[in-house]
């Protein structure tokens, strides 16, 4: 019954590789979001998405892509992991429009190696 | 864009004892202004919120209190207990017609029993 669930929970791999994180809400919410969180707790902005628009923050750097196979979805691709991706990652969905609150996943603590 | 600063960056207090955590933001043109609190390897979990046509507003033991003249705003806890530690995060919209939240960098409260 978890509202907004990720997989995997933790994540330990290698640089250079290519990695996913999964993400679904079952709240019937139009927005979702991806969140970065560093070692010193700062959560970042990295994307948000409804059916309409993706807005990219810009310092994000194009090695993530979200990917979106539907309202209830939105993957995190990573490509040519680096040590600096190291971080919690953390998946959010609202209802959209101004001022929804956020529901967040559990995060999945990406490490690498 | 929308920059919010959270002070102080940590703060400890008696049990019993009232904490006050206080936040600024840059755009006028915020209107929403949540509050998280994060346990220690969980998720961020929205606490309390206000929107700008409201000055104030309380739940129990925690209230939220709005300047938008001077664009800031303020959660306050009172009759803390050890399962108030955490960390707080206050956010605000990042601007007129978005949906994407910039938070500040979080409050590590601590509760001496």
């Amino acid at each position: 019954d978890t509202a907004v669930s990720q997989t995997p929970k933790y994540l330990v791999t290698q640089m250079g590789n290519d990695k996913s994180i999964k993400c679904e809400q079952n709240l019937g919410h139009d927005t979702m979001y991806w969140y970065k969180q560093d070692s010193k707790k700062f959560l970042k902005i990295m994307f948000s998405y409804n059916n309409k628009e993706l807005i990219i923050n810009e310092t994000v750097p194009n090695r993530f892509s979200p990917k979106s196979p539907d309202k209830a979805h939105l993957n995190l691709h990573i490509n040519s992991l680096e040590l600096g991706d190291s971080a919690v990652y953390f998946c959010a969905s609202s209802r959209g429009g101004i001022g929804g609150g956020y529901t967040f996943g559990s995060g999945t603590r990406l490490t690498v190696v | 864009g929308e920059n919010v600063e959270q002070h102080p960056s940590t703060l400890s207090v008696q049990e019993g004892d009232s904490a006050v955590i206080k936040c600024t933001y840059s755009d006028s043109a915020s209107n929403y202004f949540p509050w998280y609190k994060q346990e220690l390897g969980k998720r961020p979990q929205l606490i309390i919120d206000i929107r700008s046509n409201v000055g104030e507003k309380k739940d129990q033991r925690i209230a939220v209190t709005l300047n938008k003249t001077a664009k800031h705003f303020s959660l306050h806890i009172t009759e803390t207990q050890p399962e108030d530690s955490a960390v707080y995060f206050c956010a605000a919209i990042v601007g007129a017609g978005s949906y994407q939240l910039t938070f500040g960098k979080g409050t590590k409260l601590s509760v001496i029993p």
